[in-house]
């Protein structure tokens, strides 16, 4: 799996977007960009994922770049509830069996203030 | 999304003993079952990969004779860590796909279950 580079922290101000940015250059074209966020002392939950277009679900936006080396989460309206890292996972969208790892990196550590 | 539970949410125990850790599908099977372990400040780390009815798979550098994961039925999975010590005090955390699943995004977290040895 492609390996994914992150800024180790980020601050945003409530109500503002928040936009993590995620940095993935030796993805390969069957691979997708996964984002996760684990909030405090909780197990993470999934946010959103894309293979090459701009994606958009009720939590995040995901922008994914043309040559796909990089892309980016944003959260519209951040929340104090957003406080949590987040992690950018590059991955194959079908799993063979035996093959089924989810890898984890260091993620960002966004912080909303009030 | 589906839901998957960890029992206990915490627990202390003293050093020497073993302490079992139950991971629950509650919603729905899982074939295959994760186990997370992350340390302070740090990302996770996968300790193993069980499916029902096998033998568990292990990480470089997992000891599975310290770390005996059990993954009996579709929908519940443990881990006991034999006679723990206060290095193993860490964050556990199980994940759950369910069965014909294909996709990295149906993997299921539980909450984790924080272990301290005394």
């Amino acid at each position: 799996d492609a390996k994914t580079t992150q800024p180790p922290s980020m601050d945003c101000a409530e109500g503002r977007a928040a936009n993590l940015p995620c940095n993935h250059s030796t993805i390969s074209g069957n691979e997708y960009v996964y984002w996760y966020r684990q909030i405090h002392s909780q197990g993470p939950q999934y946010i959103i994922h894309g293979l090459k277009n701009n994606e958009t679900n009720e939590m995040a936006s995901l922008i994914i770049t043309e040559d796909r080396k990089s892309s980016t989460l944003i959260l519209p309206h951040a929340t104090l509830r957003d406080t949590a890292v987040y992690y950018c996972i590059v991955r194959v969208a079908i799993l063979r069996e035996g093959a089924q790892k989810l890898v984890f990196g260091q993620g960002t550590r966004l912080t909303i203030n009030p | 999304g589906a839901v998957v539970s960890q029992h206990p949410s915490w627990v202390i125990c003293k050093s020497g003993t073993s302490v079992k850790i139950e991971c629950r599908s509650l919603d729905f099977q899982a074939t295959t079952m994760f186990w997370y372990r992350q340390f302070p400040k740090q990302s996770l780390m996968l300790m193993a990969t069980s499916n029902e009815g096998s033998k568990a798979t292990y990480e470089q550098g997992v000891e599975k004779d310290k770390f005996l994961i059990n993954h009996a039925s579709l929908t519940l999975s443990t881990l006991t860590v034999t006679s723990a010590h206060p290095e193993d005090s860490s964050f556990y955390i199980c994940s759950a796909r369910s069965r014909g699943g294909l996709a990295v995004y149906e993997q299921y977290f539980g909450p984790g279950t924080r272990l301290t040895v005394t």
